[in-house]
């Protein structure tokens, strides 16, 4: 079963918006690291954060982490038809278990 | 660019055929996984090599056999599978195992670009 819930399941935004997407999960993690998954791809691994962290950043995306409300969130600042994709959270303890994931569709 | 290397992108094959999936990377990673995922779904763990060991196999029917011949190498062997087995199999590698590396130091998991396996 699913570690992570995510919300919202979609999402479409106008190129050159922000776009938020968040993750809650149920246990005790050691990290928590979000993935992003074009149609049919593989998984391209986007940034890790870890449990004593709070926020972070890389290029335009900011994560945050509140392991007291067990939940992050993803920012993609000034989207681009290129972020168009499904993004999940994913958490480890002894293995990785993803979340339901939000489809991000970016219109031009 | 991925360096998980995963073949065949695309497989069909019948209920009584025997196929394998291969993977390949080069990442000299000790851990290396593999996931199924079904259209509009997230990743579901199926099986954890670990030092070219099994070290998870999350009840994964037997018509799925995984084999790990050497560090760089994964299988996964098909056989008698049903229709409901069609998905996309992703292949994965990690520097260790998550649980083995104390505090936290982070484990990121590499993806191939997965096999669409269709059965018929």
């Amino acid at each position: 079963s699913q570690q992570g819930e995510e919300d919202p399941q979609a999402l479409s935004i106008q190129e050159g918006e922000n776009a938020t997407m968040n993750c809650s999960y149920k246990t005790s993690i050691n990290n928590l690291q979000w993935y992003r998954q074009n149609s049919g791809r593989g998984l391209v691994h986007l940034i890790l954060i870890r449990s004593n962290e709070r926020e972070k950043h890389s290029g335009r995306l900011r994560v945050t982490l509140d392991t007291s409300k067990k939940s992050s969130s993803l920012l993609i600042t000034a989207s681009r038809a290129a972020d168009t994709a499904s993004y999940f959270c994913a958490t480890d303890a002894v293995k990785l278990t993803f979340g339901t994931g939000t489809r991000l569709t970016i219109i031009p | 660019d991925t360096e998980v290397t995963q073949t065949p992108k695309h497989l069909v094959m019948g209920m009584t055929n025997k196929k394998s999936l291969k993977c390949e990377q080069h990442m000299g990673h000790r851990a290396m996984y593999w996931y199924k995922q079904k259209a509009k779904k997230p990743p579901e763990l199926m099986f954890v090599y670990s030092y070219e060991k099994l070290s998870i196999n999350e009840s994964v029917p037997s018509r799925f056999s995984p084999e790990c011949p050497n560090s760089s190498l994964l299988n996964l062997h098909l056989h008698a599978l049903q229709p409901e087995d069609s998905a996309l199999y992703l292949c994965a590698s990690s520097q260790d195992i998550f649980g083995r590396r104390q505090g936290n130091s982070g484990n990121t998991i590499y993806f191939g670009e997965g096999s669409w396996l269709t059965v018929v």
